[in-house]
């Protein structure tokens, strides 16, 4: 059963980058995007970015100019990078699977979260 | 982007009773490409159901979705003590970015 698990940091200063690492087990990363998605307290899950096998990345337009993801396929895992971040960007992080098949192309598996909080 | 509103924002129900979740998006998402999650405090969001209708695995039968276009519904048919979350709508149609709705809280009346 495949399984994904977020790590990093729970602290960071305002201004500084924000970096996540998802480690997926159980099964292959290639064939599915690999997404981030964030729940700010008491908001609605935002959609972050996903990237695929190949390194290929599409991401959300709020995020875009300070938003890296990326793959690491020999380590089964990929990661979040953002920029410049502040108080606003203090959420549970996850990271999240998708299929290529648009007809199926929801978020069938998710990691269990990871709190960011923004702080000096 | 695809903005998806739902209502109400907290349904207080007793178990066994008859819950009915609304998602409003702001355009066509069509007829397949809406999935509703679950998510219980402290845990994240886990799959209900998927192209408007379908349940994912493991969901009884007590939880069903219809719609199409720009109207869909989550209807719990009796609430079981477990129920009680919050559930989120999710559009992944071809129009990205991917967005979710805002939740509606099903709590213990």
């Amino acid at each position: 059963q495949v399984q994904l698990q977020e790590s990093g940091p729970g602290l960071v200063k305002p201004s500084e980058t924000l970096s996540l690492n998802c480690s997926v087990s159980g099964g292959s990363i290639n064939n599915y995007y690999l997404n981030w998605i964030r729940q700010s307290p008491g908001k609605r899950l935002e959609w972050i970015g996903y990237v695929f096998y190949t390194g290929t990345t599409h991401y959300n337009p709020s995020f875009e100019s300070r938003v890296t993801i990326s793959v690491d396929t020999s380590r089964n895992q990929f990661s979040l990078n953002l920029k410049s971040v502040t108080a606003a960007d203090t959420a549970v992080y996850y990271c999240a699977r998708a299929s290529l098949n648009p007809e199926v192309r929801y978020f069938d598996v998710w990691g269990r979260g990871s709190l960011v909080t923004v702080s000096s | 982007e695809i903005v998806l509103t739902q209502s109400p924002g907290t349904l207080s129900l007793s178990p066994g009773e008859r819950a009915t979740l609304s998602c409003r998006a702001s355009q066509s998402v069509g007829s397949r490409f809406l999935a509703w999650y679950q998510q219980k405090p402290g845990q994240a969001p886990s799959l209900l159901i998927y192209g408007t209708s379908t349940r994912a695995t493991g969901i009884p039968d007590r939880f069903s979705g219809s719609g199409a276009g720009t109207d869909f519904t989550l209807t719990i048919s009796r609430l079981e003590p477990e129920d009680f979350a919050v559930y989120f709508c999710q559009q992944y149609s071809g129009s990205l970015p991917w967005t979710f709705g805002q939740g509606t809280k099903v709590e213990i009346k």
